[in-house]
């Protein structure tokens, strides 16, 4: 059982925004970098999201990471079918000595 | 560009040894950064199981800790992971990814993955 929590499913219209949670604690969000991943269906992750806020280089900036105690947020604007993926959380934790994801999100453009 | 590339057994039988290797291209592992493991059952979440950095610091997720192994090739740039005792709950795609740090950056890249099957 993942020590973050995603919601299941999220949705909205092509050209919206939506935003994706990730709860955790003071032993690992709380107190460490947040990476954000997106897996397209058959493929491998690709992060998206690092240091909390970071984008990689070729990631549009309609995607978006912040972070607020022990709770962090990816945010996509201008939603595009190909957003179309699951998205998962990832820090590392302290208590654990081991890096965790959360439980993943599905993103659905209505 | 790096590229990484999981390699194993595809399928294997119950309380077998699950050998896997990543062949990194691009990089040499002995320059730095922090090699690890992922899996993720069908349909289910991606799970962490270690890494590895070349100085010999090696973290494994505590779940797993007691059947896992890590090492490194530096000569043909790889490095590999052995899970002894495999169950069905075993059955997974595993990734390989590379990470600056253990508290800071992305994992990335990712290998393109390789589904392991445990059945008799």
């Amino acid at each position: 059982q993942s020590v973050l929590t995603q919601p299941p499913s999220v949705s909205a219209a092509p050209g919206q925004r939506v935003t994706i949670s990730c709860s955790g604690s003071s032993s690992n969000i709380g107190n460490n970098y947040v990476s954000w991943y997106q897996q397209l269906p058959g493929t491998a992750p690709k992060v998206f999201i690092y240091d909390n806020n970071q984008r990689p280089s070729g990631i549009p900036d309609r995607f978006s990471g912040s972070k607020s105690g022990t709770s962090a947020t990816l945010g996509i604007t201008g939603l595009q079918t190909g957003d179309e993926a699951d998205y998962y959380c990832g820090t590392w934790d302290t208590s654990l000595n081991t890096f965790v994801f959360g439980t993943g999100t599905k993103v659905t453009v209505l | 560009q790096v590229h990484l590339q999981e390699s194993g057994p595809g399928l294997l039988k119950p309380s077998a040894t699950l050998s896997l290797t990543c062949v990194v291209s691009g990089y040499s592992i002995n320059s730095g950064y922090n090699w690890g493991w992922i899996r993720q059952p069908p349909g289910k979440g991606l799970e962490w199981i270690g890494s590895l950095h070349h100085s010999g610091n090696t973290y494994f997720n505590p779940s797993l800790k007691s059947r896992v192994t890590m090492s490194m090739d530096t000569s043909k740039n790889q490095f590999s992971l052995r899970l002894t005792s495999v169950t069905a709950a075993d059955t997974a795609i595993y990734y390989c990814a590379r990470r600056p740090g253990i508290y800071v950056g992305g994992l990335d890249p990712w290998g393109p993955g390789t589904l392991v099957i445990v059945s008799s």
